[in-house]
């Protein structure tokens, strides 16, 4: 049963225009949500996180929402730029267990095109 | 460069064999994460070590071992290696805490890539 679904395997935008990538959630206990943009042959580039007591966080073009309500978060990319096309992960945690492993997603391929 | 490595990037070998993968964490990191990604799979959480002792299990088989060192460093062992493992193999790190309750950002290496023929 998969606890961090992205439902959308892959997106295409023009470059400029903004790239929104959704992920959803099951678990209530998760505290701690993390992006990774992964590019082929490397491994997985920390992007942005957000903690349970906020509904959102800005690092330049990126930002994240969180809706706890819904179990859903969203990332926005803003403008988007060619070199933003690879696949990017969505992941939790709940930081009240033992241990912090990150529960994942498939992925999202985000394409941007010049 | 997240500042994690990992030895080595590729590894091709039979089934039935046994290898090892090897990572360095952050400098200054204490705890190490285990993740195995295979071809229609997501990011599978395998085992976590926190200053040389184990803190967490997830989807490790029998078959599989781990353990930490007191330089930090971690090594993943595979035995009697089947054709599904073949997958790439992520090591992470975080700073790690003892205590409950602190948000952590885990650093992820390049991964190794292993091929059981």
């Amino acid at each position: 049963d998969q606890q961090v679904k992205q439902n959308s395997p892959s997106l295409s935008v023009q470059e400029g225009r903004i790239s929104i990538l959704n992920c959803d959630y099951t678990n209530s206990m998760f505290d701690y949500f993390l992006w990774y943009k992964k590019y082929p042959a490397e491994g997985p580039t920390f992007l942005i996180s957000i903690s349970s007591i906020k509904d959102k966080n800005e690092d330049g073009r990126f930002t994240v929402f969180l809706n706890k309500s819904a179990k859903h978060l969203s990332l926005h990319i803003v403008p988007s730029q060619p070199g933003d096309s690879a696949v990017y992960f969505c992941a939790a945690s709940d930081f009240n267990q033992a241990g912090t492993a990150l529960i994942f997603g498939k992925g999202t391929t985000l394409s941007v095109s010049s | 460069d997240s500042g994690v490595t990992q030895t080595p990037k590729h590894l091709i070998t039979a089934t039935g064999q046994r290898v090892t993968l090897r990572c360095s964490p952050r400098s200054g990191d204490l705890s190490v994460y285990w993740y195995q990604q295979s071809l229609d799979q997501g990011l599978q959480f395998l085992i976590q070590y926190y200053n040389g002792e184990e803190r967490a299990k997830g989807n490790i088989l029998e078959r599989f071992s781990a353990q930490q060192f007191p330089d930090l460093h971690s090594e993943l062992n595979l035995s009697s290696l089947e054709l599904g493992d073949s997958a790439l193999y992520f090591c992470a790190s975080s700073v790690g805490h003892l205590l409950q309750g602190l948000w952590e950002t885990q650093y992820f290496g390049p991964g190794t890539r292993l091929l059981v023929l």
